[in-house]
């Protein structure tokens, strides 16, 4: 079956440190994105991908990068961590660039800096 | 730009007894709703949506929305609730033209108690 999943689940690091959260999806799904979920703001887009070699920024995406060298990754790397990424990580694709589509979305990664 | 409010964020229910979770939106463009469940430790599942047609939509386990567009509402009900619905859910939106990129309200916990 076809599926996502996030490495690693669970994440402590130290301020300041580079950290990279993986997502591999096995959909072939051209559209892959990533969200942040914390108490009391849901979920918040972070960075997203119609295809290889496109991002674009989201609307939380100051501290955070990705890229898309193929259709089933799209690592999200945060260059200097802070206090204020402690958060769940969930990463979602989809099939089309129609509005109506569905998002699939992986189990989460939960990061936590110190 | 559109938002999402849910402003129940949490709701206690008897076994057995009905529910309903409210979700009103804004967007200045036509939407595509949506209804996401997460139970605990795990990703988002899509529980039912709203594309077109008929203005109530079901999904397989009991629950039903109604979208009402005078009122921007897209109310979540289930007339008879299970233990096994204990779980956070998640109103979201697309809007036409702009890809699958979802918008998100801040959630709202079910627990069911018997």
């Amino acid at each position: 079956d076809a599926e996502i999943t996030q490495s690693p689940r669970h994440k402590i690091t130290e301020t300041g440190r580079q950290v990279t959260l993986a997502c591999h999806q096995t959909w072939n799904h051209n559209n892959m994105f990533w969200y942040r979920q914390d108490l009391g703001h849901g979920l918040r887009l972070i960075h997203y991908s119609y295809g290889v070699q496109d991002t674009n920024k989201g609307e939380v995406s100051d501290g955070y990068s990705v890229s898309r060298s193929n259709t089933e990754d799209l690592p999200l790397t945060l260059e200097s961590a802070a206090s204020s990424q402690t958060s769940v990580y969930f990463c979602a694709s989809s099939s089309n660039l129609g509005s109506n589509t569905e998002a699939f979305f992986g189990q989460g990664t939960r990061l936590t800096v110190v | 730009a559109q938002s999402v409010t849910q402003l129940d964020s949490q709701v206690p229910v008897f076994e057995e007894a009905p529910v309903e979770l409210r979700c009103n939106y804004s967007s200045s463009v036509s939407v595509y709703l949506f209804w996401y469940v997460q139970y605990p430790n795990q990703g988002l599942q899509l529980l039912l949506k709203y594309l077109s047609g008929s203005t109530l939509v079901e999904s397989i386990n009991g629950f039903e929305a109604e979208f009402n567009k005078s009122q921007t509402s897209f109310h979540l009900r289930k007339p008879s609730v299970h233990i096994s619905d204990t779980a956070e859910y998640f109103c979201a939106v697309t809007f036409t033209g702009g890809g699958n990129k979802l918008t998100f309200g801040t959630g709202t916990q079910l627990k069911v108690e018997l």
